[in-house]
């Protein structure tokens, strides 16, 4: 099983800043079209998960362009750029490219 | 518009059964393998089963394997996870998440979980 470990575990955000979240596989996620299979959701409050991104990078329909995603291998970060005050929620990873697929621990982050 | 809309939660003691639905509309749901998470109260996310479009490939998460069957019924739009020997460890709220392939002029993307309902709460419990 592919462990994803995440850090931070929580993140106060000033809105108009930036932040970053770390995820770490301990494996390589690298599929063979060299695409990594790693993803991002974010759960806000008393909501289900929604997905932000996909193969690394890739912005589901939707999501606003302040969050990126990069990264290759083993390490992954999600950059959310300008914070908004909707952005808050619980943010996680996951790895596609083995199951059973497995998430972070997630991130909490909210307004500082 | 996607919809996945779950019911069938509820309290039950262990040792028990319990039967989830997903109801899908909004898209050929024939057409798309689908999961099962859930997440225990003030936890993580786990993911449990997923079913390939014709039930051919299933696929069940270790803690849940023997006990758990995921089953779909593409005329009626619908994904289920009977669940028996229920135990405490597995209350949670159970979300029902699709998969998608998505495809630009060059590349292919596994798009895994991209639309998710807004889950039925199982709780385990004497």
């Amino acid at each position: 099983e592919i462990v994803m470990t995440q850090t931070p575990l929580s993140l106060s955000v000033t809105p108009g800043q930036s932040a970053s979240i770390s995820c770490k596989a301990s494996q390589s996620l690298l599929q063979s079209d060299g695409v990594a299979s790693l993803y991002w959701y974010l759960q806000k409050p008393g909501q289900s998960p929604q997905l932000l991104l996909y193969a690394v990078s890739r912005r589901f329909s939707g999501v606003p362009d302040r969050f990126s995603g990069s990264g290759s291998g083993t390490d992954f970060t999600l950059k959310i750029s300008r914070f908004e005050a909707e952005d808050v929620g619980v943010y996680y990873c996951m790895q596609g490219l083995n199951l059973p697929r497995t998430f972070g621990q997630g991130t909490r982050v909210d307004v500082k | 518009e996607v919809q996945l809309v779950e019911s069938g939660g509820g309290l039950v003691k262990p040792g028990g059964s319990l039967r989830l639905s997903c109801a899908a509309s909004g898209f050929s749901f024939s057409n798309f393998n689908m999961n099962w998470v859930r997440q225990a109260p003030g936890k993580g996310l786990e993911w449990v089963s997923s079913i390939s479009t014709r039930s051919n490939d299933i696929y069940y998460a270790d803690s849940v394997t023997g006990r758990f069957t995921i089953s779909r019924d593409n005329a009626k739009n619908s994904l289920y996870l009977q669940m028996n020997s229920l135990r405490a460890e597995d209350t949670a709220v159970y979300y029902c998440a699709r998969d998608d392939l998505v495809c630009t002029s060059t590349s292919c993307y596994d798009r895994h979980l991209d639309y998710w309902g807004q889950g039925t709460r199982v709780t385990v419990s004497s």
